[in-house]
């Protein structure tokens, strides 16, 4: 069963950047697509985007354009998220989930990386 | 993009009773040349990560509990807890799936009564 390892939480400054990963244990990426979440305190879910590793093929939601950016390492079976020109309100808890073969449901999430922005 | 409604925000439900949670989509989430509706239900418990309970509208995952159900087509939705445990106190989210960018709704909260 695949399980999805997420980077520790992070702290950083108004304009800076941030990068999360995300490693898949227990199998590899195969052709499945992996999604990003994020989930400000007290707030729902919201999607950010998601990447095809096999393919290369990255889909951003028009909110984070030109700030995110997701890179894959196969060798590693590993995802990365950046996200660059922090904001306080890109405080939050950024997760990974694997969509399902099949839908782009997610079956299979990390356990989030939590990102306070601060100064 | 399509907005998802939910609706109760908060859902305060007596052990063993029923608890109904509505979802609405802004534009259908069936898609007509394989008659499946693009909607998934998650469960977050406090503190945890989401869980995946629904999909296709109305598939429970496996291992999932079956007085869980998931039932509706086209914009509305409705996911059903048919006896309340303690253990199902959480946030429930709809989600769809059939276009870009993929939305979820603002989210249940189910709590005891």
């Amino acid at each position: 069963q695949v399980q999805l390892g997420q980077s520790g939480a992070e702290v950083k400054k108004p304009g800076s950047s941030m990068k999360v990963s995300c490693q898949a244990s227990g199998g590899t990426f195969g052709d499945f697509a992996f999604s990003w979440m994020r989930q400000a305190p007290g707030q729902g879910l919201e999607w950010m985007g998601g990447i095809i590793p096999l393919f290369g093929t990255r889909t951003y939601a028009q909110k984070f354009q030109g700030r995110v950016t997701f890179t894959a390492d196969d060798s590693t079976n590993t995802v990365y998220m950046e996200l660059s020109r922090l904001r306080y309100e890109d405080t939050a808890v950024y997760y990974c989930a694997r969509q399902a073969d099949g839908g782009a449901y997610m079956d299979v999430w990390g356990k989030g990386t939590t990102v306070t922005v601060s100064s | 993009d399509i907005v998802m409604t939910q609706s109760p925000d908060s859902l305060p439900v007596s052990l063993g009773e029923r608890a109904t949670i509505n979802c609405k989509s802004s534009q259908t989430v069936l898609y007509s040349s394989n008659n499946r509706n693009y909607l998934a239900w998650y469960q977050q418990k406090p503190g945890q990560v989401p869980k995946l309970l629904i999909y296709w509208a109305s598939t429970r995952e496996s291992g999932v509990p079956d007085r869980f159900s998931g039932s509706g087509s086209g914009t509305d939705f409705t996911l059903t807890i048919s006896s309340l445990q303690a253990e199902d106190v959480a946030v429930y989210y709809c989600q769809q799936y059939l276009s870009i960018p993929l939305t979820f709704g603002g989210g249940t909260k189910v709590e005891i009564k």
